[in-house]
């Protein structure tokens, strides 16, 4: 089975610092490792995910992550938050193709 | 282009009564997936079913849940004889193909059992 821990429920920000939100996976197997985001009353959205080849993936509002094999982490950063950045952040990952298994979430908070 | 809609968006039962909520894929995917959030939990797997087939349940409770996905309509998640415990959000996701990583998701259903 695999499980995901992602070290911290709560990051407040300042607008246009960097951040990086954690998260640590356990598998016995090869997995897929994904990052979500949920903004307020809506549902979750696909940021980026890893399935192979280069370990540095991108979204297309700035945010990467990079798998790291090693230390099983596959962390979130951006260089320079925005206030609507402003929600809630999950990991995910999964070794068979139906069922992701998720991190309790980050909520990330970006103020002024 | 509607993505996944679920309704209700909040649903409050009493202990004991039943609880139907909705999904209604994304156009044109067939496979839909049903994950329960509990309170400060992350998102845990309940079921995957395709169009009139449930390929995936391992992670549906023994008792008192059910799924189903008919050949027309929406997917509805059952749940009967509520109990306290079940008040959760239950997010429903959809794909086009099996095995499509990152499908997406709708806003979730909020029951409340009172």
């Amino acid at each position: 089975a695999q499980s995901v821990t992602q070290l911290d429920s709560q990051v407040p920000v300042f607008e246009e610092a960097p951040v990086e939100l954690r998260c640590n996976y356990s598998s016995s197997v090869s997995v897929y490792l994904f990052w979500y985001v949920q903004y307020p009353n809506q549902g979750l959205q696909l940021l980026l995910k890893y399935l192979s080849g280069s370990t540095l993936v991108e979204s297309i509002n700035g945010f990467e992550a990079e798998f790291n094999k090693s230390q099983t982490s596959f962390h979130l950063r951006k260089p320079s938050v925005h206030i609507s950045d402003t929600a809630e952040y999950f990991c995910a990952v999964s070794a068979k193709k139906d069922a992701l298994n998720f991190g309790k979430g980050t909520s990330l908070l970006v103020t002024p | 282009n509607a993505g996944v809609m679920q309704n209700p968006r909040h649903l409050v039962r009493r202990r004991g009564q039943e609880a139907r909520l909705r999904c209604s894929p994304m156009k044109g995917h067939s496979h839909v997936y049903w994950y329960r959030q509990l309170p400060e939990e992350g998102l845990k797997f309940m079921v995957y079913l395709q169009k009139e087939n449930i390929i995936d349940e391992s992670g549906m409770p023994k008792e008192r849940f059910s799924a189903e996905f008919p050949k027309e309509g929406p997917s509805i998640l059952r749940i009967q004889q509520v109990v306290r415990g079940d008040s959760a959000a239950y997010f429903c996701a959809s794909s086009a193909n099996r095995g499509d990583y990152g499908y997406t998701f709708g806003s979730g259903t909020r029951l409340t059992v009172v």
